[in-house]
């Protein structure tokens, strides 16, 4: 257990379909980051929120959208997606925007079919 | 572009081998390397490394990082089934105070008893 908590652990949805990812740390961390881990891939950054506010967008498509309505919990709201967006989606946070290590989320497997 | 690249991509051993793992990395305004776990979902940290030639340890594990060859290596010692994971490195780059981390694509050891 890293302190770092993701629900759905697995998700499986259609493309017209609306969900959401949801992460939350009660680590007292001011940073949270959502990261998708692709087969065969590294790890991408997706976004970077710090204090609430989003300081990072990775070029992401729009299909996703990212909401943190406090320090503690992070979503990221899905919609209309494609099969290829098929991925382990990983939440992590740290402790500030020094130099801290990031403790990651077991993720959530999504299959979009 | 940042980018990290480890090697070897996958390798098997046998309990009782010692292993070495390899980063190299390019990354503009190098701030820190990170090496993490990966056995199932959530990656775990293992070691941060910031100075050239200090070894960081932590019982079997150990690692240095040269940062005028822009490389770390990742020492495991009298493997363990245990030691079966994905090894993920990570550099951190200085960009205005972001926390993003670049992966590598990671390194598969499988550990046969």
């Amino acid at each position: 257990e890293t302190g770092v908590t993701q629900t759905p652990r697995h998700l499986v949805m259609g493309m017209t379909n609306k969900k959401s990812l949801k992460c939350e740390q009660h680590l007292g961390h001011n940073a949270m980051y959502w990261y998708k881990q692709s087969a065969k891939k590294p790890l991408e950054l997706m976004f970077v929120y710090s204090l609430e506010e989003r300081v990072e967008n990775n070029s992401v498509p729009s299909r996703f959208s990212p909401e943190c309505p406090n320090s503690s919990h992070l979503f990221l709201h899905l919609h209309t997606l494609q099969p290829e967006d098929s991925a382990l989606y990983l939440c992590a946070s740290s402790l500030n925007r020094g130099l801290s290590e990031a403790f990651f989320g077991q993720g959530t497997r999504l299959t979009v079919v | 572009e940042d980018k990290v690249v480890q090697s070897p991509l996958s390798l098997v051993v046998h309990e009782g081998d010692t292993v070495t793992l390899n980063c190299s990395y390019e990354v503009t305004n190098f701030r820190s390397l990170l090496w993490y776990k990966q056995e199932k979902k959530a990656p775990t940290f293992l070691f941060m490394l910031t100075s050239s030639g200090i070894e960081k340890k932590s019982g079997r594990l150990s690692s240095i990082l040269d940062k005028k060859e822009l490389f770390s290596i990742l020492n495991i010692t009298a493997t363990q089934t245990g030691d079966s994971a994905i090894y993920l490195c990570a550099v951190q780059p200085t960009q205005g105070g972001s926390e993003k981390l670049v992966f590598g694509k990671g390194t598969k050891l499988t550990v046969n008893p």
